[in-house]
């Protein structure tokens, strides 16, 4: 199979940085996406990595090491409206023809 | 632009019943596809299209039927509901495979 794993929960400060993980066979690897859940709401898209290393948007980075089938999510000056699911989602071009599967999530919890 | 619509959004079936779950994107995308989400999980592939008049199972296909008969429209037809369908459906559209997906607000469907 294509096992995706992510911690399933996380708790961090408002204000500071928290870094979600997220590994991956690398056998047939195309492409790793990430998506932002709230409670409730649909997933919305992030990042997407298919190159070696770090993608940067505003608060949001995320990095990818193709060799070692991981990928993290860097969160800055976390907010409260940050708490939610972090969703890895990667493509494989060969048994799954280029269509992405999706790790359990990551719940991060941000306090004040 | 509305993106990906989805109706109803929510649904109690009784089991037995059968019912269709409506996707439709005005994005012109090729891609679209229908995930289930069960609680605390990520997202599972029911079943997907690359385009207009083709359809493919994904991770978990049984007990569901789609059809493409248009570029924006995505049916899922649930054909004899049982209890263990009860989740959250998701539809989600990408303008080809490999690129960011966009996800309709999701149909909550309890199965009795």
């Amino acid at each position: 199979g294509q096992n995706i794993d992510q911690p399933t929960e996380m708790t961090a400060t408002e204000g500071a940085i928290v870094q979600i993980n997220c590994t991956y066979q690398t056998s047939g690897f195309n492409g790793l996406f990430w998506y932002q859940q709230h409670a409730g709401e649909a997933p919305t898209f992030l990042s997407y990595n298919v190159l070696d290393g770090l993608e940067e948007k505003g608060r949001f980075s995320s990095f990818l090491s193709r060799s070692k089938g991981y990928s993290y999510l860097l969160l800055k000056e976390l907010q409260m409206k940050d708490s939610a699911s972090y969703l890895c989602a990667v493509s494989y071009y060969n048994t799954n023809a280029g269509k992405s599967t999706f790790g359990d999530g990551t719940t991060l919890t941000v306090k004040p | 632009n509305a993106g990906v619509t989805q109706t109803p959004k929510f649904q109690v079936l009784k089991t037995g019943q059968s019912m269709t779950l409506q996707c439709a994107q005005d994005m012109n995308h090729e891609y679209m596809s229908w995930y289930r989400q069960d609680p605390g999980m990520g997202l599972r592939l029911i079943h997907y299209s690359v385009g207009a008049g083709i359809t493919d199972q994904g991770e978990v296909p049984n007990g569901y039927n789609v059809s493409r008969s248009t570029t924006e429209d995505f049916p899922l037809r649930l054909l004899s509901a049982a209890p263990s369908q009860t989740s959250v459906y998701f539809c989600a559209s990408s303008l080809r495979l490999n690129q960011p997906q966009h996800f309709g607000d999701g149909t909550r469907l309890s199965i009795l």
